[in-house]
């Protein structure tokens, strides 16, 4: 089955523990983005990566870091959490040929930091 | 989850009848626009995409118009059933960016 996965689906941590947020794809898509949901904001993207090696920083990046090794994996790093950064975050992933834009999300993440 | 709808505007509508959700979107340099569906506890779900060079698009029950002149995306579900109920998002990006921006959402509730 195509999809996109998350783990963990839940965290709860402390202020400064540094955590990984795994997001993988299994379609094979060179597109990957990260993205956290807040009450009234909407999605903010945080990061993307448009193939391995390559990220660049979104509209809401500071605290964040990512990398891309491999095409299927996208992680999101938190070096030092704080209560700000409480948020369901998603990840997705889309073909972005001229042809295909659609963006494949995961089923979420929800963080909170204590 | 529910927790991130607590402060969407609601249109509420009755079983079978058609709605109407609006969208303004912010640059006027975006050329490629979509629509979302999240239901409660799920990551957002494609519905439609239009281009800027298009007015219209239908789908299966969807419509999506596009008014460029005003900035304005709207999207029309044809015969609204309960399974409708959810979260919609539009958003945009520029072909040659990797950017997208989300607008705030409407959560739209079908009344049986």
């Amino acid at each position: 089955e195509a999809q996109v996965t998350q783990n963990p689906r839940y965290l709860i941590t402390v202020t400064g523990k540094k955590l990984t947020v795994t997001c993988s794809q299994n379609m094979n898509h060179e597109y990957m983005s990260w993205y956290r949901q807040d009450p009234g904001l909407g999605l903010r993207q945080i990061y993307y990566s448009m193939n391995v090696e390559v990220t660049d920083k979104g509209d809401v990046p500071e605290g964040y870091k990512v990398s891309r090794k491999e095409k299927r994996n996208f992680p999101l790093i938190l070096e030092s959490p704080s209560p700000n950064q409480t948020s369901l975050y998603f990840c997705a992933s889309s073909p972005r040929t001229s042809r295909e834009d659609e963006q494949f999300f995961g089923p979420g993440t929800r963080l909170t930091v204590l | 989850g529910e927790s991130v709808g607590l402060h969407l505007p609601t249109l509420s509508v009755q079983e079978g009848d058609n709605s109407i959700i609006n969208c303004a979107y912010s640059n006027s340099a975006s050329d490629y626009f979509i629509w979302y569906k999240q239901e409660s506890g799920k990551g957002p779900q494609f519905i439609i995409d239009i281009r800027s060079n298009m007015d219209k698009r239908q789908g299966q029950r969807v419509t999506v118009l596009l008014n460029k002149t005003v900035k304005h995306l709207s999207l029309q579900i044809a015969a609204t059933q309960p399974g409708d109920s959810a979260v919609y998002f539009c958003a945009e990006t520029t072909s040659g960016t990797y950017k997208y921006i989300f607008g705030t959402g409407t959560r739209l509730k079908v009344l049986a």
